[in-house]
């Protein structure tokens, strides 16, 4: 079983849509979580970063975690044409190093 | 906003000749890390260094694969014999010491072995 898990899409949604993506995972020890945006051919960015379970907002972005599924989501409200990109989820525990562990990666077309 | 830098932006070689990838991580940051992507892969993890040091490795940061700090800012990656299957993005990333897990990446070297 792959320890971190992330449909690929491509996820196709209208202008101002509510869009969820998600990732389960299986090691229980991981405690870290974050979701990146990455545009084509371009480094991975930050957008949000979450300590054990629960919801945090940032703006139009809000990271839910539920330890209990080993589920994560990062919601996007009105979302924007300039939000396609990839996200990827990453992961990591409290004493598993300095490795995150990336999921593959879930391709996000906003259409106007 | 500071950020990582790394050069080049792309590079084409030999198979067999070596690389050497260069980033220059955010300013204030005490680790660092390489990691790879493959086309239509995941983000995977090479090496991280701290103090001078490699503080983790994994499988696939073997003998061909080396690190540095050579100076106060930059930190590469050198690959001595590269081979087809090393094609791919090289993505370097730093944290500050207290915060591991905020890891910010660089833009990517896109490497091509022909």
């Amino acid at each position: 079983q792959k320890e971190v898990e992330q449909d690929p899409g491509p996820l196709s949604v209208p202008e101002g849509a509510i869009v969820s993506l998600n990732c389960t995972y299986s090691n229980s020890a991981f405690q870290y979580f974050m979701w990146y945006r990455q545009y084509s051919r371009k480094g991975p960015e930050l957008l949000m970063y979450t300590y054990s379970s629960g919801n945090k907002e940032d703006g139009r972005f809000t990271a839910q975690v539920d330890k209990s599924s080993k589920y994560i989501s990062l919601f996007i409200r009105d979302s924007q044409p300039s939000d396609s990109a990839t996200y990827l989820c990453a992961m990591k525990g409290p004493n598993s190093g300095y490795a995150l562990n990336f999921g593959k990666g879930t391709s996000l077309l906003v259409t106007p | 906003e500071p950020e990582v830098t790394q050069t080049p932006s792309h590079q084409v070689t030999q198979m067999g000749q070596e690389v050497i990838l260069r980033c220059v991580p955010i300013s204030n940051h005490l680790y660092f890390y390489w990691y790879r992507q493959i086309l239509g892969q995941k983000v995977e993890f090479l090496v991280s260094f701290y103090n001078n040091e490699i503080s983790e490795k994994s499988e696939i940061f073997d003998d061909q694969f080396s690190v540095e700090r050579p100076d106060g800012s930059n930190f590469t990656l050198k690959i001595r014999s590269t081979k087809l299957e090393d094609s791919a993005m090289y993505f370097c990333a730093s944290t500050p010491g207290t915060s591991q897990e905020t890891q910010y990446f660089g833009p990517g070297t896109r490497l091509l072995v022909l």
